[in-house]
């Protein structure tokens, strides 16, 4: 059975520093994995995924994420924060013919 | 603009009310979802449409029952609800449901209060 864990309920950085929201996962075949960002009041909007290729995926509002097998993680990083980023955060995992599972999510607050 | 449409966005009903909620997507795809937030939890799949046929139920109650007409819209009926019902409920299409690398895309979520 596929899963996706999400470590952290809530991060915390000060604007302009580097950011990091962490994901591991737990797949049987090749993992595809994918990010998403909600604000207050909004969908999921969607940020990144990994399909296959280069480990390292760059995506949506200068977000990239990592792909490391042998630590089946799925890092989402930021160089720089903005106090625009602050949103939640979830981490998703589809393993061959199943649906998409979800991390429960992961809180960022960027404080200037 | 995600390209998928949800109304209303912010329903309140009784728990002996009938009530729906609405999707559309202008995105071409052939697989529609219903998911459900509520605080503090995963999100939760209810039901997956593809090519207007549903494929998954996640044993969800029968007090709801989702309907899709066609390939751009999707229902979800709302009856007797309890207030424990209370959620973000989020509409959700991709091009096809089975295949691996296809982006879920999402719409702004209903926000549901039962009283």
């Amino acid at each position: 059975a596929q899963s996706v864990a999400q470590p952290e309920d809530q991060v915390n950085v000060a604007e302009g520093n580097p950011l990091t929201v962490k994901c591991t996962y737990s797949v049987s075949g090749n993992p595809y994995l994918f990010w998403y960002v909600q604000y207050p009041n909004r969908g999921l909007q969607f940020l990144l995924k990994y399909i296959t290729g280069d480990n390292l995926v760059k995506g949506s509002y200068g977000f990239e994420a990592e792909f490391n097998k042998s630590q089946t993680s799925f890092h989402l990083k930021k160089p720089s924060a903005l106090v625009s980023d602050s949103a939640l955060y979830f981490c998703a995992v589809r393993d061959g013919d199943n649906d998409m599972r979800f991390g429960a999510g992961t809180r960022l607050t960027v404080k200037p | 603009e995600t390209g998928v449409t949800q109304t209303p966005r912010h329903l309140v009903m009784g728990m002996t009310n009938k009530k729906s909620l609405k999707c559309e997507q202008h995105l071409g795809h052939n697989a529609m979802y219903w998911y459900k937030q509520s605080a503090k939890k995963p999100l939760e799949l209810m039901f997956v449409y593809s090519l207007e046929e549903r494929v998954e139920n996640n044993s969800v109650p029968s007090r709801f029952s989702p309907e899709c007409p066609n390939s751009s819209h999707l229902f979800l009926h709302l009856h007797t609800l309890q207030p424990e019902d209370s959620a973000l409920y989020l509409c959700a299409s991709s091009s096809r449901q089975y295949s691996s690398g296809n982006t879920i895309y999402f719409g702004e979520g209903s926000w549901l209060t039962v009283v």
